[in-house]
């Protein structure tokens, strides 16, 4: 099936550092969602974003939904030793499935 | 929000074996649930949409007669794989379509088959 396009592939960073990850689509999305993976779990939902244009933001995490409603991306900031993990991006249009990312993992160095 | 459940969270089973997982929607009812497959460092792709009361939506290259989907309930939907082989070993998720058409996911059931 499809995949989003998404990048960084993976991400090595320090403790407090901000993190910039994108998701990029041939084709539009209605909705946007970024969820966190942790390894051996299911994926939680992080943000969701329905108008383009839209700014969301969920504590130290900010998410876009672009203009052109084929891309989306998420930043985080002041990473924490808890934000490891792999983050996915899904793009949805109506009620229809979800179409997934390729996943970022975000590991933090010591 | 919904909360999901999926039991068992892991199993193994030899090879030409039925498994069945089942996948619970605790606090919602939910008319449309997923299931996805994930192999190791991979995205999740979906396999089927599963619709309470009616035939399960199959992706193309799922085989529906290998990967039984049965929804008979609001909140319930069991995956059953037939005759598992090596092959099928995988992370197996579901999910549950909210109210605001937004995707919850249960924790995942690990399979590994011998």
């Amino acid at each position: 099936g499809q995949q989003l396009n998404q990048s960084p592939q993976s991400m090595f960073i320090q403790e407090g550092e901000d993190v910039s990850m994108n998701c990029t689509s041939s084709s539009i999305f209605n909705t946007w969602l970024w969820y966190k993976q942790d390894p051996g779990e299911g994926p939680v939902l992080l943000i969701a974003l329905y108008k383009a244009g839209e700014l969301t933001s969920n504590g130290r995490l900010t998410a876009q939904f672009g203009i052109t409603r084929k891309d989306s991306f998420l930043n985080i900031s002041a990473s924490i030793p808890s934000d490891v993990g792999i983050y996915f991006c899904a793009g949805q249009l109506g009620n229809e499935k979800l179409t997934f990312g390729t996943g970022t993992r975000l590991t933090i160095i010591p | 929000g919904a909360v999901v459940s999926q039991h068992p969270s892991w199993v193994i089973c030899k090879s030409g074996t039925s498994v069945k997982i089942e996948c619970r929607s605790l606090d919602f009812q939910a008319t449309t649930m997923f299931w996805y497959r994930q192999f190791p460092k991979q995205s999740l792709m979906l396999m089927a949409t599963s619709n309470e009361g009616s035939k399960a939506t199959y992706e193309q290259g799922v085989e529906k007669d290998k990967f039984l989907i049965n929804h008979a309930s609001l909140t319930l939907s069991t995956l059953t794989v037939t005759s598992a082989h090596p092959e099928d070993s995988s992370f197996y998720i579901c999910s549950v379509l909210g109210s605001t058409d937004t995707q919850y996911f249960g924790p995942g059931t690990r399979l590994t088959v011998l």
